[in-house]
C-alpha cells in the first residue's frame, strides 16, 4: 500500500538549514509528482513546492530563494532543504504524493 | 495567487444534520478544487477531488459541488467521527488552501 514518512531534526536554530527526508513505498517516484506542504500557526496550510515525476521542480515564490527539493529514486526518497530559517517557519512539514496521499508530517521548531 | 475563503470558520451541528461548508476562490478555479478533512494531530485526508469526485474509501455521505469561484462540501447526515477541520484547496494554478472550517458537535 501507499506509504509516506517524513523524518527530520525536530529543533533547528534560527538562520540554520532545515533538512527533511520523505521515504515512500507502494509506488514509484518516477510516476508521480511529490509535493511539500507545511502547516504553521501563522499561515495555516501552505504549498511549498513539488518535484515532477521527471525530476524537475517548481517552488512557491514565497520560498523560492531558500528552498530546494530533490530526490533519490533508488532509495525512494524525496528531500526538502530550506535555509535561513526563522521562528515563523515553526510548524508541521508534510510530503504528499500529488495531493492524494500524505505522510504523517514532522514537527519542526525553529528556536535558539 | 488565488485566495480561497472558507465559510463559516466554525460550524456547530447535531448528529444526523445535513451540513454545508463553503469555499470561494478569488478567481475561477475551473473545478480544480479538493476537500480535505483534518482531525487533531493527523495529516489532512483527501475526501473529494476536482469538485465532486469521492476519494476511494470515503463514505458516500460526503459530496461536493460547484463551479467557477464557488464550491460546497456537503455531509448528508453528520456522524460523530466527522468532527474535524475541513480545508478546501485549489490546484488550477499555483496551489493554495483555504483557512478551514472547524466542524463541532452541538
Amino acid at each position: 500500500q501507499v506509504q509516506l514518512k517524513e523524518t527530520g531534526p525536530g529543533l533547528v536554530q534560527p538562520t540554520q538549514t532545515l533538512s527533511i527526508t520523505c521515504t515512500v513505498s507502494g509506488f514509484s517516484l518516477t510516476s508521480y509528482y511529490m509535493q511539500w506542504v507545511r502547516q504553521t500557526p501563522g499561515k495555516g496550510l501552505e504549498w511549498m513546492g513539488f518535484i515532477r515525476s521527471g525530476g524537475s521542480t517548481e517552488y512557491n515564490s514565497e520560498f523560492k530563494s531558500r528552498l530546494s527539493i530533490s530526490r533519490d529514486t533508488s532509495k525512494n526518497q524525496v528531500f526538502l532543504k530550506m535555509n535561513s530559517l526563522k521562528t515563523e517557519d515553526t510548524g508541521v512539514y508534510y510530503c504528499a504524493r500529488n495531493f492524494d496521499y500524505w505522510g504523517q508530517g514532522v514537527m519542526v521548531t525553529v528556536s535558539s | 495567487d488565488i485566495q480561497m475563503t472558507q465559510s463559516p470558520s466554525v460550524l456547530s451541528a447535531s448528529v444526523g444534520d445535513r451540513v454545508t461548508l463553503n469555499c470561494k476562490g478569488s478567481q475561477n478555479i475551473n473545478k480544480y478544487l479538493n476537500w480535505y478533512q483534518q482531525k487533531l494531530g493527523e495529516a489532512p485526508k483527501l475526501l473529494i477531488y476536482n469538485t465532486n469526485n469521492l476519494q476511494t474509501g470515503v463514505p458516500s455521505r460526503f459530496s461536493g459541488s460547484g463551479f467557477g469561484t464557488d464550491y460546497t462540501l456537503t455531509i448528508s447526515s453528520l456522524q460523530p467521527e466527522d468532527v474535524a477541520t475541513y480545508f478546501c484547496f485549489q490546484h488550477n494554478s499555483w496551489p493554495t488552501f483555504g483557512a478551514g472550517t472547524r466542524l463541532e458537535l452541538k
